[in-house]
């Protein structure tokens, strides 16, 4: 998964709390994701941003935010978890623009208690 | 959005190849077949992509039906390291607006040594 780093690898939250994941690119991208996978289940798309100042809403957007401050990085934020938001979360890139393929971080795995 | 149908499962012996089936059936003129593998507790890993003629790379080969309607993963000698969930998706050539694709719950493969 070389070129998408996330941070932290590992959480646990209390109901409540907030915490940023954080996701950084070496490749020089415009376009960055955020899924969150549940046992046994595919991935869902929470948010993307197509490119640097601009984000959309995916699949699944309730109960997060997100941040696209340089072309660089993307946060995914959780304002006030919720146990629903136990999950592993993956950041992505395009690479390859509209006809290009999908590079994903090695994940963020948060249990909310 | 254009859906795929995959097997739940299936097995393979080592060393021998592996024709992993995906429908299609709603298929888009613009829809690019995607092939994402993921291993235990990794994020998803690109494997390659088509749009109408088979194509190859050094994991594997994608061979797409003339109708589009279907097309299979193709591993030509199947070894433990494999051994993974196998997701074919489509996503749209056009534009940026065809994000909300969804993975499912894509094929798990078993390899047999």
């Amino acid at each position: 998964n070389a070129g998408v780093t996330q941070t932290p690898k590992f959480q646990v939250l209390k109901t409540g709390q907030s915490m940023t994941l954080q996701c950084a690119q070496d490749m020089n991208h415009n376009s960055m994701y955020w899924y969150r996978q549940d046992p046994g289940m595919g991935l869902r798309l929470i948010y993307y941003s197509a490119s640097e100042g601009t984000t959309d809403k995916g699949e699944v957007p309730n109960g997060y935010n997100v941040s696209r401050l340089n072309k660089r990085e993307f946060s995914l934020r959780l304002e006030s978890a919720a146990p629903s938001q136990t999950s592993v979360y993956f950041c992505a890139i395009l690479w390859g623009e509209l006809r290009g393929g999908y590079t994903f971080g090695s994940g963020t795995r948060l249990t909310v208690v | 959005d254009a859906k795929t149908t995959q097997p739940n499962s299936m097995e393979s012996n080592e060393e021998e190849p592996v024709h992993l089936p995906c429908n299609h059936s709603t298929i888009s003129g613009t829809d690019y077949i995607h092939w994402y593998r993921q291993l235990p507790s990794q994020g998803p890993e690109y494997v390659i992509h088509g749009l109408t003629s088979n194509v190859n790379n050094r994991m594997a080969s994608l061979a797409i039906a003339e109708d589009r309607k279907s097309s299979t993963l193709i591993l030509h000698r199947a070894t433990l390291r494999d051994a993974a969930v196998y997701y074919c998706i489509l996503r749209d050539g056009r534009d940026f607006g065809n994000e909300k694709l969804t993975f499912g719950t894509g094929t798990r493969l078993t390899i047999i040594p």
